[in-house]
């Protein structure tokens, strides 16, 4: 079991550029969600998803945007990169809200 | 606002010293909290949910007990390898608020 996989680890990308950070689960979990963590911030929600064709905004959704197209997948983009968007970038699952989540090992992004 | 902080934001200790860490919490309606250990350059492996005050949990070294305003994670004779910094969040509806964390260090 691979758990969750996220792609790619690292990434340097320049303002105003655009990328999708991929996000991949085995575990038939209905329920995904895309956090950032900065140092001395704590884990924040940017997007979430209870299931299949639905998703939502969390508390820092501004510059991103997801998609919920298969249970397995959902990429998170960022639309035009900003050096506030240097951050830790977290994938998690869990069979529904509520429960606990299982993460990625995530990817590092740093925007010059 | 949902809010959650914790306490100390790192400790030392040595090996077999047992200790406690904190997590004080305001929201609305608690539907769940939740303690995660992560370790330098990974995600969160999640440890424990706590659905009402004066619940516990166990796992080896480690016991989360749950009060209505707090929430304590116990690691009991500790060994290097519990060194991690351990996070809690709290959900409150659809929100899901994480803590900073604390970073604990056991020395051998």
């Amino acid at each position: 079991n691979a758990g969750v996989t996220q792609t790619p680890k690292f990434q340097v990308l320049k303002t105003g550029q655009s990328m999708t950070l991929q996000c991949a689960q085995d575990m038939n979990h209905e329920y995904m969600s895309w956090y950032r963590q900065d140092p001395g911030m704590g884990l924040r929600l940017i997007h979430y998803s209870v299931g299949a064709g639905i998703t939502d905004q969390g508390e820092v959704p501004n510059g991103y945007n997801v998609s919920r197209s298969t249970t397995e997948d959902f990429p998170l983009r960022l639309l035009s990169a900003a050096p506030s968007q240097t951050s830790v970038y977290f994938c998690a699952s869990s069979p529904r809200q509520g429960n606990g989540y299982t993460f990625g090992s995530g990817t590092r992004l740093t925007v010059v | 606002e949902d809010q959650v902080t914790q306490s100390p934001e790192a400790l030392r200790l040595q090996e077999g010293e047992s200790s406690s860490l904190n997590c004080s919490y305001t929201v609305s309606g608690l539907r769940g909290l939740f303690w995660y250990r992560q370790d330098p350059g990974k995600g969160p492996e999640f440890l424990f949910t706590l659905y009402s005050a004066g619940e516990e949990k166990e796992k080896e070294r480690l016991k989360a007990t749950l009060t209505k305003k707090e929430s304590f994670l116990h690691i009991t004779a500790p060994k290097p390898e519990d060194s991690a910094t351990y996070l809690c969040a709290v959900q409150d509806g659809q929100n899901f608020v994480f803590g900073p964390g604390t970073r604990l260090s056991v020395l051998p």
